[in-house]
């Protein structure tokens, strides 16, 4: 059984530049969300996907946005970065039924994002 | 949504000792997992507890539901279960799909 895994592991950017990070859930999940955590902070919830398609959004602007593919890998997208997205972008996978959770989410280790 | 509260926000230990990290939360939760962040980021699960306890190891967790609390309890504390430990749960009332985390206690475990 293959975890979570995410990629890049780190990467630095520009202000106002895009960027696109990926994951792979774990084998037997059909849901992947996605989270921020700050130097310092608990992870903040981003959004959801379930079957392809946005089930749950937290308090980030629309410039951040995602896929869901049908193999339930996923990519985060944000454009117009700014340097506050300086971040560890954490990537969770889970089983869900009618999009809500059925057990637990297990996470990847995480993309690291630096903005200069 | 709801506020998870967790305490307390750093804790020091001499190896051996042990300890008892809380999990407050302003509403019911279900869904409720302990997660260990290991220095690389990764959140590492250690319990999936909507209720009840469980152990694993020198490691055990009790959630009591109805009172809107969780406790983790680490015994005989090793130099390695330093890092922040996070709880995280699932309004149970709202959108099933947004884990709420508190903001984590520091542990640090001296030899």
């Amino acid at each position: 059984e293959t975890g979570v895994t995410q990629s890049p592991t780190h990467l630095i950017k520009t202000r106002g530049q895009q960027v696109t990070l990926r994951c792979s859930s774990q084998s037997g999940h059909n849901t992947v969300s996605w989270y921020q955590q700050a130097l310092g902070q608990g992870p903040q919830f981003i959004f959801q996907y379930y079957r392809e398609e946005e089930n749950g959004r937290g308090n980030f602007p629309p410039r951040f946005s995602g896929l869901q593919f049908p193999n339930y890998s996923s990519e985060l997208n944000v454009n117009a970065l700014e340097l506050d997205d300086s971040a560890l972008y954490l990537c969770a996978s889970s089983l869900a039924a009618s999009g809500r959770y059925t057990g637990e989410l297990f996470f990847g280790e995480g993309s690291r994002l630096t903005v200069l | 949504g709801i506020q998870v509260e967790q305490s307390p926000p750093d804790l020091i230990l001499q190896e051996g000792a042990n300890s008892t990290l809380r999990c407050n939360f302003s509403d019911s939760v279900n869904n409720l997992q302990w997660f260990h962040q290991n220095p690389w980021g990764q959140l590492i699960n250690l319990f999936y507890i909507p209720s009840g306890t469980k152990q694993n190891g020198r490691l055990s967790a009790t959630t009591v539901a109805t009172e809107r609390y969780s406790l983790l309890y680490i015994s005989s504390s090793q130099t390695t279960d330093s890092g922040v430990y996070f709880c995280a749960g699932l309004n149970s009332g709202g959108s099933n799909y947004k884990l709420t985390f508190g903001k984590g206690t520091l542990l640090t475990v001296n030899p």
